[in-house]
């Protein structure tokens, strides 16, 4: 079974320019979570979507973040524009529907680096 | 109320050794424990979980004690081996909701 799949890896922008990330999540999956993991931290939900539907968005910063997932698969997260504090990893997690537990599976994460 | 504190952040432990890495919460909703295991640039995994209902699960050579009333769980790594080396995670979540992190802990295994 494939995993949770990010991309791209790696991005360097200077601040003030826009960037996205994509998330393609396991099979089957019905749950897809993007989540901002800073350095020496803990990874932070940024937003959750059930389906195609947002079922948490309350820690995404709406005025320059903003996430879809067309067709209840693939995502992708956008932020424009990017600040310095947006440096992070930003990671995609994916979770079966209707888990016995809140298992959630995660990609590799984009590093993004902004200057 | 939302927060998982976890303690240490950084751990040094020599090969054959017991790690243990604590954590504490506060919402008495939560009503799932899972640690994640994280080496560098990857994404976090899943190592064991355990529900509020029992007191201990072991899985080969990791544990998870859970004390209800004191509101605290750890993990503990029994003979810890350089491979162990990675970022450790506590997580809480409740029903479907979202999971809560602790901050981390940096383990390293000294051969």
């Amino acid at each position: 079974e494939a995993g949770v799949a990010q991309s791209p890896r790696y991005k360097i922008i200077e601040k003030r320019q826009s960037v996205a990330f994509w998330c393609n999540p396991i099979s089957g999956h019905a749950t897809l979570y993007w989540y901002q993991q800073i350095l020496g931290q803990g990874p932070k939900l940024l937003i959750q979507f059930q389906n195609n539907g947002v079922v948490d968005d309350s820690q995404l910063p709406k005025d320059r973040f903003s996430a879809e997932r067309l067709k209840g698969v693939d995502s992708t997260l956008k932020i424009q524009p990017a600040k310095l504090e947006d440096s992070a990893v930003y990671l995609c997690a994916s979770s079966p529907p209707r888990g016995t537990y809140n298992e959630q599976f995660f990609g590799p994460g984009t590093r993004l680096t902004v200057l | 109320q939302q927060q998982v504190k976890q303690s240490p952040q950084s751990l040094i432990v020599q090969k054959g050794g017991i790690s243990i890495i604590n954590c504490a919460y506060e919402n008495t909703a939560f009503d799932y424990f899972p640690w994640y295991q994280q080496f560098p640039g990857k994404g976090p995994a899943l190592l064991i979980a355990i529900r509020p209902d029992v007191s201990e699960k072991k899985e080969g050579r990791f544990t998870i004690s859970f004390n209800k009333s004191a509101k605290q769980f750890s993990l503990h790594i029994m003979d810890s081996q350089p491979g162990d080396s990675a970022t450790y995670f506590c997580a809480a979540s409740w029903g479907a909701q979202k999971l809560v992190f602790g901050q981390g802990t940096r383990l390293t295994i000294n051969p």
